[in-house]
């Protein structure tokens, strides 16, 4: 089973919807994050969190939420989807440590129509 | 503001060569520097990492040098094999801050 785990693989939703992406670990790591993939613009950072009650948010969170739920659990929400939001979506974690490497998860592919 | 950036989108190398990939970046805090590699339909997989006090890491076939006055570091693949074609993704992080800032990626294709 992997490491770190998201929820669905793929969706495509309409304009307007609410969607909740979920992310589960089991590697015991405090840090978790959300990062979204376009084309050339590489991965970026769109919410931070430390430990449960730690959030923050990253480089676009504009139209996202985040809960963290549990240490091994942290969801992105994207309250009222829009195209532009149509990306690849990816969850990750790393352990305490400078410059400790960050685990990720498989990835959703989210297609905003 | 692109703090890390990759300006070569993408690279095509032959089996046996050098793949040499380069990474800029702007913030002169930053002082962990990462490397990561993506297959399509998967997560990006650490590859290797750097400290700003080394100037080279190497673990295999794979080299990071950093050269911190230029603001510059580059992975370098030796020898490229063709399992090696994917994106990678240099990164890079201020202690204190843990959040990884990347780069824009650079597909490499290795010609068999």
């Amino acid at each position: 089973d992997a490491d770190v785990t998201q929820t669905p693989r793929n969706r495509i939703t309409k304009t307007g919807k609410r969607i909740m992406l979920e992310c589960s670990q089991t590697k015991g790591h405090d840090r978790m994050y959300w990062y979204r993939q376009d084309p050339g613009l590489g991965l970026r950072l769109i919410y931070y969190s430390f430990d449960v009650k730690d959030i923050n948010k990253g480089e676009i969170s504009d139209g996202y939420s985040v809960s963290r739920q549990a240490q091994a659990k942290f969801s992105l929400s994207l309250e009222s989807a829009i195209p532009n939001q149509t990306a690849l979506y990816f969850c990750a974690t790393s352990d305490f440590g400078d410059g400790a490497e960050a685990f990720f998860g498989q990835g959703t592919r989210l297609t905003v129509v | 503001d692109q703090q890390v950036k990759q300006n070569s989108p993408s690279l095509s190398v032959q089996e046996g060569r050098i793949s040499i990939l380069n990474c800029d970046y702007t913030n002169s805090m930053f002082d962990y520097f990462l490397w990561y590699k993506k297959y399509p339909a998967e997560g990006p997989t650490f590859l290797i990492s750097i400290s700003s006090i080394k100037d080279k890491n190497e673990d295999g076939r794979f080299t990071v040098f950093l050269n911190k006055s230029a603001k510059h570091l580059s992975l370098h693949i030796v020898p490229s094999q063709p399992g090696d074609s994917a994106v990678y993704f240099c990164a890079a992080i201020r202690t204190g801050t843990y959040k990884y800032i990347f780069g824009t990626g650079t597909r490499l294709k290795v010609l068999a």
